[in-house]
């Protein structure tokens, strides 16, 4: 089945601990992208990548970081948590940036930085 | 930067009736729009998109309209039914440099049985 997973679904830290979170996709997409969800806000794009070992800031890059070594991964990395960065996030891929443009979206993890 | 923005915020209609988003952008590139249908507690879903050499596009009882020149665009839903309830979302892209996809900041509608 193809999908977009996401792990974990749910997670409550404290501030300052680092975290990743883990995003697979089996569609050997070439494009992925992290968001995160907050109400009244929207989706916002955290950081986005076009193929293996390229990465790029979306509008919301500060406090995370991302790396694509592989084509089906693209984890997003909290090096230092902060209670701002409590929210819904995503991650989606799609075939390539071109045509067809569809983003499939993975579960959400919902994130508590306390 | 570029944005996106969305209206109205909410939208309760009785079931049958038609419902309208509306979206404008501010990227006058931006070639590629999307909208995303998100129900209570899943992830969201591509329900239609168009593109900026076409100016309309329907499937079934969804639409879309785009007005390049005006730089908006919306989504049409007609005999809106029950199950249609969810967060709705637009969306704007270019796809010939940057690559990021800016979404509005959603339409909660309500369909009433």
């Amino acid at each position: 089945e193809a999908q977009v997973t996401q792990n974990p679904r749910y997670l409550i830290t404290v501030t300052g601990k680092k975290l990743t979170v883990t995003c697979s996709q089996n569609m050997n997409h070439e494009y992925m992208s992290w968001y995160r969800q907050d109400p009244g806000l929207g989706l916002r794009q955290i950081y986005y990548s076009m193929n293996v070992e390229v990465t790029d800031k979306g509008d919301v890059p500060e406090g995370y970081k991302v790396s694509r070594k592989e084509k089906r991964n693209f984890p997003l990395i909290l090096e230092s948590p902060s209670p701002n960065q409590t929210s819904l996030y995503f991650c989606a891929s799609s075939r390539n940036v071109v045509s067809p443009y569809e983003q499939y979206f993975g579960p959400g993890t919902r994130l508590t930085v306390t | 930067g570029e944005n996106v923005e969305q209206h109205p915020s909410t939208l309760s209609v009785q079931e049958g009736d038609s419902a309208v988003i509306k979206c404008t952008y501010s990227d006058s590139a931006s070639n590629y729009f999307p909208w995303y249908k998100q129900e209570l507690g899943k992830r969201p879903q591509l329900i239609i998109d168009i593109r900026s050499n076409v100016g309309e596009k329907k499937d079934q009882r969804i639409a879309v309209t785009l007005n390049k020149t005006a730089k908006h665009f919306s989504l049409h839903i007609t005999e809106t039914q029950p199950e249609d309830s969810a967060v709705y979302f637009c969306a704007a892209s270019r796809t010939d440099s940057s690559y990021k996809l800016i979404f509005g900041s959603g339409t909660r509608l309500l369909v009433r049985p």
